[in-house]
């Protein structure tokens, strides 16, 4: 079976625009979860979504906003970036919520100039 | 406020040496803990859970962690480290209620093994 899938692998925006991160998760698992891992911190949790509905939110701004499709996989928009928005966006999958464990993706370098 | 300490965030270790990285949470209800790896160039990846039950659990490559709930600790250990085990730990919490939950991680520790 393919793990969790990322796209794109790199990517390279300016101030101000605008970005779209793509993750498909493990085929039969139904939760996706976002997070941002910037270079000596561990991943901050952004979103997680179960069912296409949202069930987890972390403490990041309303400029973060994502969604997951029919076939659970899943998109995360960024707008209006910043210079503090370069990092690596690390998606993970999980069969439902809760008690069980995730796998996570390659993850997405986003780089802000 | 939740929160994840590791408090060692660089350890180096000859190889058969033991090791025990620290690991604290501030949460009070019910959580579920876990500890990922990330290899060099590689995904994170689950070493080790801890849902309910037995406070000690077992993972893969021979470590194992003990909850301690009075201590709100989930420590990692592993009695001898071999050079494979460089990598980057991270210690995570997942709690919630009513069916929305927040994952939290640790800032990690890297583990840097001597042969």
């Amino acid at each position: 079976d393919a793990g969790v899938t990322q796209s794109p692998t790199h990517l390279i925006k300016t101030r101000g625009q605008h970005v779209t991160l793509r993750c498909s998760p493990i085929s039969g698992h139904k939760s996706v979860s976002w997070y941002q891992q910037v270079l000596g911190q561990g991943p901050q949790f952004i979103f997680q979504y179960y069912e296409k509905e949202e069930r987890g939110r972390g403490n990041f701004p309303d400029r973060f906003s994502a969604r997951q499709f029919p076939n659970y996989s899943s998109e995360l928009n960024v707008n209006a970036l910043l210079l503090g928005d370069s990092a690596l966006y690390l998606c993970a999958s999980s069969y439902r919520l809760a008690e069980y464990e995730q796998y996570f993706g390659p993850g997405t370098r986003l780089t802000v100039t | 406020a939740q929160s994840v300490s590791q408090h060692n965030h660089h350890v180096i270790l000859s190889e058969a040496a033991s090791l025990e990285l620290g690991c604290n949470y501030s949460y009070g209800g019910t959580v579920n803990l876990f500890w990922y790896v990330q290899y060099p160039g590689q995904h994170l990846q689950l070493l080790l859970k801890y849902f309910s039950g037995d406070p000690l659990v077992k993972g893969i490559k021979g470590f194992e962690a003990e909850f301690i709930k009075s201590k709100f600790s989930f420590n990692l250990r592993k009695p001898s480290v071999q050079w494979s085990d460089t990598a980057e730990y991270f210690c995570a919490v997942n709690a919630g209620t009513s069916g929305t939950y927040k994952y939290l991680f640790g800032t990690g520790t890297r583990l840097k093994v001597l042969a």
